[in-house]
């Protein structure tokens, strides 16, 4: 089955760095991956949608600067975010779809991000 | 706009006993739902989902779910709860086209008494 693979799990940054958070499809092409923000103990909160070959969509309240979406190639999709802060310490999830959605979404494995 | 609701962000059971986890759903045109299960610092892994074919579906480890659209409900069950059930269970919607994004609910953990 559709295998999206996430890296690095866990990451701990100093406040005030940039962190780099990568997703692959491994078996499939994905021209559309999503980006949640997950906080203890909550629900995902979709971040934005990356589309390939163009810029992100991001949803309400996302800062877009902070939180870089690129998706340069149709198994690759990376968010960066730019000088970290504590607040930003979260667990970070993506996901992508091998057939556009209508079968479900496969989740990669998440993030967990601490800034120190 | 979609959105779905979870009665119960926690639902404890005993081992052997009917899981019922509860799931309604807002969608002003044919949804897609679907079930997740998310164990500690992992990703999230399709229990089921309904994609307008059957309305009751059957899906990973023994769960089911029901669409209902009379009364909005996508409800997941399970007739006998294992110890490696314990999870936390999100059901999510999404519009029936290509890459729309999915909406989540809030989640309800699960847990199992011996």
């Amino acid at each position: 089955g559709a295998v999206v693979s996430q890296h690095p799990s866990r990451v701990i940054c100093k406040s005030g760095t940039s962190v780099k958070i990568e997703c692959r499809s491994l078996d499939f092409q994905a021209t559309t991956m999503f980006w949640y923000r997950q906080f203890p103990k909550k629900s995902l909160m979709l971040m934005a949608t990356s589309n390939e070959g163009s810029k992100a969509t991001y949803e309400q309240g996302v800062e877009k600067d902070k939180f870089l979406i690129n998706h340069a190639s149709l198994t690759l999709s990376t968010l960066t975010v730019t000088s970290a802060h504590p607040e930003d310490s979260s667990f970070y999830i993506c996901s992508a779809s091998s057939t556009g959605g209508l079968d479900g979404y496969t989740f990669g494995s998440g993030t967990r991000l601490t800034v120190v | 706009a979609q959105s779905v609701t979870q009665l119960g962000s926690h639902v404890s059971v005993s081992e052997g006993a009917l899981v019922l986890l509860r799931c309604n759903y807002s969608s002003s045109v044919p949804p897609y739902l679907f079930w997740y299960v998310q164990y500690p610092n992992q990703g999230l892994q399709l229990l089921l989902k309904y994609t307008s074919a059957a309305t009751l579906v059957k899906g990973i480890n023994g769960f089911e779910a029901e669409f209902k659209k009379s009364e909005t409900s996508f409800h997941l069950t399970k007739p006998s709860a294992h110890m490696s059930d314990a999870a936390e269970y999100f059901c999510a919607v999404t519009r029936t086209s290509s890459a729309s994004k999915i909406i989540f609910g809030s989640g309800t953990r699960l847990s199992i008494r011996p």
